[in-house]
C-alpha cells in the first residue's frame, strides 16, 4: 500500500519562508505532486517532482530525494492568501490515480 | 487546463434516500476520478471512472454505495445511496487530460445528512 505522512500544521509569519516535509512509503514510485486547498475551495495542482532535485516556481520550489523517500514544499516570501492545507501526492499503478499525504494546515501570520 | 462543473455544489439530504453528483467538463479528458473528503481530512480516492464501462473501485468503496456512470469523455456521474450521517463529505470529481498528467479538480458537493 502507499502512505504518505506529513506534519499536520505549521505556523508561519508573513515575508518568512516555510518548508512542508513530506515521507512516504510507496510500492511502485511515479513521482511527488503538491496540491493546495483553501478552506471550502478545490484542491490545485502546485508542482510535480518525478526526479531529484529543485523544482522552482515563482515563491513556490518543490524537492524530491527519492532514494530518502522524502520531499518537501518550500514556499517563500509567504503572503497571507498562502493560508491553506497542502497536501503531498503520489499517482499509482498505470491509470495515475492518486494517493494523497494526510496534509498540512499552513497558518500565515503577521 | 480544463474547466470542470461540478453539480449540486451542496445539499443537505436525508437518511436513506440517495443523491446523484454531476461532472462536466468542456473537454475531453482521459481520465476521471471521484475524491471523498471527510471534514478536517485528506482527500480518498473512491474510483476511476472508465468511459463506456464499469469504474473500478477502490478498497472499502463498493458500486452498491458508489454506482458512477461514465458516458463520454466529458462526463461523469456519482450517486451516492442508501445516505447515512456518515456519507456527510465533500465529495470531489477530478480529470486528467491524459495518463501521467497532474489532474485538474471540480469545486466539489458538500453533502449533509439530517
Amino acid at each position: 500500500g502507499q502512505s504518505l505522512e506529513q506534519p499536520s500544521e505549521v505556523t508561519a509569519v508573513e515575508g518568512a519562508i516555510v518548508q512542508i516535509n513530506c515521507t512516504y512509503q510507496t510500492s511502485g514510485f511515479y513521482g511527488l505532486s503538491w496540491y493546495q486547498q483553501h478552506d471550502g475551495g478545490a484542491p490545485t495542482f502546485l508542482s510535480y517532482n518525478a526526479l531529484d532535485g529543485l523544482e522552482e516556481t515563482g515563491r513556490f520550489s518543490s524537492f524530491l530525494s527519492r532514494s530518502d523517500s522524502y520531499g518537501y514544499l518550500l514556499l517563500q516570501e509567504l503572503q497571507m492568501k498562502d493560508s491553506a492545507s497542502y497536501f503531498c501526492a503520489v499517482p499509482t499503478g498505470t491509470a495515475s490515480k492518486l494517493t494523497f499525504g494526510t496534509g498540512t494546515r499552513l497558518q500565515v501570520t503577521l | 487546463s480544463a474547466v470542470i462543473s461540478q453539480k449540486p455544489s451542496r445539499d443537505i439530504c436525508q437518511r436513506g434516500t440517495s443523491l446523484t453528483i454531476q461532472c462536466q467538463v468542456d473537454s475531453q479528458v482521459t481520465m476521471m476520478f471521484w475524491y471523498r473528503q471527510q471534514p478536517g481530512q485528506s482527500l480518498t480516492l473512491i474510483a476511476t471512472a472508465n468511459q463506456g464501462s464499469e469504474a473500478t473501485y477502490e478498497s472499502g468503496f463498493v458500486i452498491d454505495k458508489f454506482p458512477i456512470s461514465r458516458p463520454n469523455l466529458t462526463f461523469s456521474t456519482l450517486t451516492v445511496s442508501n445516505l447515512s450521517p456518515e456519507d456527510s463529505s465533500i465529495y470531489l470529481c477530478s480529470v486528467s487530460v491524459e495518463n501521467n498528467q497532474p489532474q485538474h479538480f471540480g469545486d466539489g458537493t458538500r453533502l449533509s445528512i439530517l
